[in-house]
This record gives C-alpha cells, structure tokens and sequence, in this order.
C-alpha cells in the first residue's frame, strides 16, 4: 500500500498569514492527489484535486493552491482566515488501496 | 440540490452484520463511481470501498476486504455498504461520497459527501 504522510501534524498561525502543508507518498502517485478540509463534526470537502485543481465551487483567486507531483506534494493557504481552521487531509487517487495521510490541523493563534 | 444521506448506522456486537445505505438526489446517480469512507473516533479518514458508476467492478481496503460488500442499486439512486463479522474496529462514522464521473477509475478525488452515519461495534 501507498503511504501517505502529512507535515506538520498540526500548525498554529495568525490571521493573514500563509501556511504550507506538505504531504509525501511512499510511490509515485504521478498528479492523483487530492486535498480536503474537514471541521470538527462536518463531513470532509475536496478542495483540490489532480494535485493542483481547485474544485469547482472554492472561490476563484482562491486562497488555496495545491503543487507538486510524483511523491511530494504541497497545499498553501494564502491570507489565512478564521474560517480556515480545520484538519486538512491528503489523499493519493493513483493506486487501490485509496490511502490518506494522517491529517494536519491548523489552528488560528 | 447533490445530496448524500447515510442510514443504517447503529451499536452492533462483535461478529454480527450491519448494512449501510446511501441515498443520493440531485444529481445522476448512474453516471458516478461511489466511495464509503469511514473515521474512527478522534481518527483520521480512512478509506473503505468503491463501486464503479456501472457497478462492474468493486475495490476494497484491506482491513474490510471478504468481510465488506459495496453496492448499488442504479433504478433506485441508493449506494449500499453490507458489513459482516464485525469487530470493533470498525466503529466509526462512515460516509458515502461521489466518485469520478462516467469513467471506471478513482483518480479524480471524492467530490460531494454526505453527513456520514455512525458504527458502533460493541459487546
């Protein structure tokens, strides 16, 4: 199986700032890498997928970006805000078993 | 209005059976590929099974391999997950959610989930 890992675990930063979560396969996943948001209690959302396509319905000029291809990957939130404070999850779509990593929580200083 | 509604979630004993279901509305059903995905408490997300949109092919975690089934029924825009032997961890929430659109594969992520229905395994 495909190992997917996620750092840091978790990250505290200030409205405003940028935060950059990267997310390493143990293989070659090629573009098949999906990023989500959950909140506490709530489903998880896609925020991107095919390691850079924003879904369709985060706002355009969105704060979020996704890079990467391969083995490593990266998800930066611009302008961090408040409502940003969530758990985000990496997921490699190349290969079954669908694997995700451990999650990073960002939290609002 | 895509939407996504689980039911059938409840406390089960270990060793016995459960089955999920997973409504969907406002979208074409038959045209997309379904995952169960399940979160343990305090866990992170972990993958379960999907289904192709046609329901040719099915694909599996390993921890649920011969023990779960994923189904579907296209006529009646339901998804189903059938559980048996279940342990204890396999508590959790487990959402539906939609897959790729009209293609067999799972490379373009889980787009629309539902608000998940809890597992309770336990003696």
């Amino acid at each position: 199986d495909i190992q997917m890992t996620q750092s840091p675990s978790s990250v505290s930063a200030t409205v405003g700032d940028t935060v950059t979560i990267t997310c390493r396969a143990s293989q070659d996943v090629g573009y098949w890498l999906a990023w989500y948001q959950q909140k506490p209690g709530k489903a998880p959302t896609l925020l991107i997928y095919g390691a850079s396509t924003l879904r369709g319905g985060v706002p355009s000029r969105s704060r979020f970006s996704g890079t990467g291809s391969g083995t490593d990957f990266t998800l930066t939130i611009n302008s961090l805000q408040p409502e940003d404070s969530a758990t985000y999850y990496c997921q490699q779509a190349n290969t079954f078993p669908l694997t995700f990593g451990g999650g990073t929580k960002v939290e609002i200083k | 209005q895509v939407h996504l509604v689980e039911s059938g979630g409840g406390v089960v004993q270990p060793g016995r059976s459960l089955r999920l279901s997973c409504a969907a509305s406002g979208f074409t059903f038959r045209s997309y590929g379904m995952h169960w995905v399940r979160q343990a408490p305090g866990k992170g997300l972990e993958w379960v099974a999907v289904i192709w949109f046609d329901g040719s092919n099915q694909h599996y975690a390993d921890p649920v391999k011969g023990r779960f089934i994923i189904s579907r029924d296209n006529s009646k825009n339901t998804l189903y997950l059938q559980m048996h032997s279940l342990r204890a961890e396999d508590t959790g929430v487990y959402y539906c959610a939609t897959g790729d659109y009209d293609v067999r594969s799972a490379n373009y992520g889980m787009d629309v989930w539902g608000q998940g229905t809890t597992v309770t395994v336990s003696s």
